[in-house]
């Protein structure tokens, strides 16, 4: 089983819809988890952090946490053009040092 | 802009060769990662050096090594080039200590190439 299991998509959504991506994880004892974005030809940027459970709203982002059920969510709300990427979601790695990576899913959001 | 600078942008190099790539991490970071990323996959984590030492190794072989400079700039060396090193090569800058949630931070990569 891969540590961090995301949904390669591609998603495709409309302008002004929400989108919505998921993970889940295997690692039970992990606290910290990212949601990266990552442009194509680009290195990824770190876009929200999440470390309690429920949810972390920041603009028009909101990341879920649900630590019983190993599972992180990113909603972007009002999803623009200019979202499209890939979205990678990570953890670090309970009692270690490295952060690790989803394979990260392809959103497209469609004018 | 995440301060961290890599070098070179771009590097073709045939099977069998050695290579080294640099970074500079961000002002006030004392940790770098560097990580691995095939086309259409997430990062895989190489190995991470804080304060000089490595902290922590992922499923590379010993011909990947590094080394990481009193001013906390890092190299990633790799010997014996095989055509599955091709890929982009990033570094990731971050502030490790008590308390501290390692966010990292890319430079833009370095994309290799190996024929």
């Amino acid at each position: 089983q891969k540590e961090v299991e995301q949904n390669s998509g591609p998603l495709s959504v409309p302008e002004g819809a929400i989108a919505s991506l998921n993970c889940t994880y295997s690692d039970r004892g992990s606290q910290s988890f990212f949601w990266y974005r990552q442009y194509s030809g680009k290195s990824p940027e770190l876009i929200m952090s999440i470390y309690s459970n429920g949810d972390k709203e920041d603009g028009r982002f909101t990341a879920q946490l649900n630590k019983a059920s190993q599972y992180v969510s990113l909603l972007i709300r009002d999803s623009q053009p200019s979202d499209s990427a890939t979205y990678l979601c990570a953890l670090e790695e309970a009692g270690g040092f490295k952060t690790i990576f989803g394979a990260g899913t392809r959103l497209f959001v469609k004018a | 802009e995440t301060g961290v600078t890599q070098s070179p942008t771009h590097l073709i190099k045939t099977r069998g060769q050695q290579v080294t790539l640099r970074c500079s991490s961000q002002s006030g970071h004392n940790t770098v990662s560097w990580y691995q990323q095939a086309l259409g996959q997430g990062p895989q984590f190489i190995f991470q050096y804080y304060r000089e030492e490595e902290n922590g190794r992922g499923n590379f072989p010993p011909r990947f090594s590094g080394l990481q400079f009193p001013n906390y700039s890092s190299e990633l060396n790799v010997n014996a080039l095989e055509l599955d090193d091709s890929a982009l090569y990033l570094c990731a800058s971050s502030l490790q200590g008590a308390g501290i949630n390692e966010k990292l931070f890319f430079g833009s990569g370095t994309q290799l190439s190996v024929l």
